[in-house]
């Protein structure tokens, strides 16, 4: 059975403070792996990785996939209170079905 | 970057009736689309996969003679929620994949439908 597991499930930081978001997966016929960012409405899309060990970055967001060990993490440096919402990882598989991890819950105090 | 629109945004409907939500890609043609539902504090749950001039493939476990998915345009995908009941009340939403640059292919979200039914 597919999985995708993300840690923490919440996270309470201070503005400023540099977070790291994990996420793991089990997945059979992987193509990319996304980091999705959701507020009150559906996610807004971040990043697709599809190769290991290369970053991609936007702003203070960067994430890096290594799919010799099946994990992804999500960085946010200098966060901001704009900053707090669920982070989702998702797996894109081949036939274009995605599957969810449940989430990572950021709440950033001012 | 590519949109996906959904509407409507939220609809309220009576327990019995049949509620329509609308999926449409604005500036690119997209074969698949998905059908997503999630509940409060918990992750997105595929339900079907929508495809263009063919019937929608559903997850195990979702009932489609219950949730009416038709793709009749490579720019329209509709979910119909029949004889709705205050069980089906949630957020569904649906998502299209755009076939991009060399980077690969991204999916998109619609903003997503708030359904309650009372």
């Amino acid at each position: 059975e597919d999985k995708v597991v993300q840690s923490p499930l919440s996270l309470v930081v201070h503005e400023g403070d540099t977070v790291t978001l994990n996420c793991s997966y089990e997945v059979t016929n992987f193509r990319s792996l996304l980091w999705y960012k959701q507020e009150k409405k559906a996610p807004t899309f971040l990043f697709m990785l599809t190769s290991s060990g290369i970053e991609k970055k936007s702003g203070r967001l960067s994430s890096i996939l290594d799919k010799k060990e099946l994990f992804s993490i999500l960085n946010i440096t200098a966060t901001q209170t704009g900053d707090s919402a669920v982070y989702l990882c998702a797996v894109g598989k081949y036939g274009n079905k995605l599957v969810f991890g449940a989430g990572t819950i950021l709440r950033v105090k001012s | 970057g590519a949109v996906v629109s959904q509407h409507p945004s939220w609809v309220i409907c009576k327990s019995g009736t049949s509620v329509k939500i609308e999926c449409r890609s604005l500036d690119f043609q997209a074969t698949t689309m998905f059908w997503y539902r999630q509940f409060p504090k918990q992750s997105l749950m595929l339900m079907a996969t929508s495809n263009e001039g063919s019937k929608a493939t559903y997850e195990q476990g979702v009932e489609k003679d219950k949730f009416l998915i038709n793709h009749a345009s490579l720019t329209l995908s509709t979910l119909t929620v029949t004889s709705a009941h205050p069980e089906d009340s949630s957020f569904y939403i649906c998502s299209a994949e755009w076939r991009g640059n060399s980077s690969g292919n991204t999916i998109y979200f619609g903003e997503g439908s708030w359904l309650t039914v009372v």
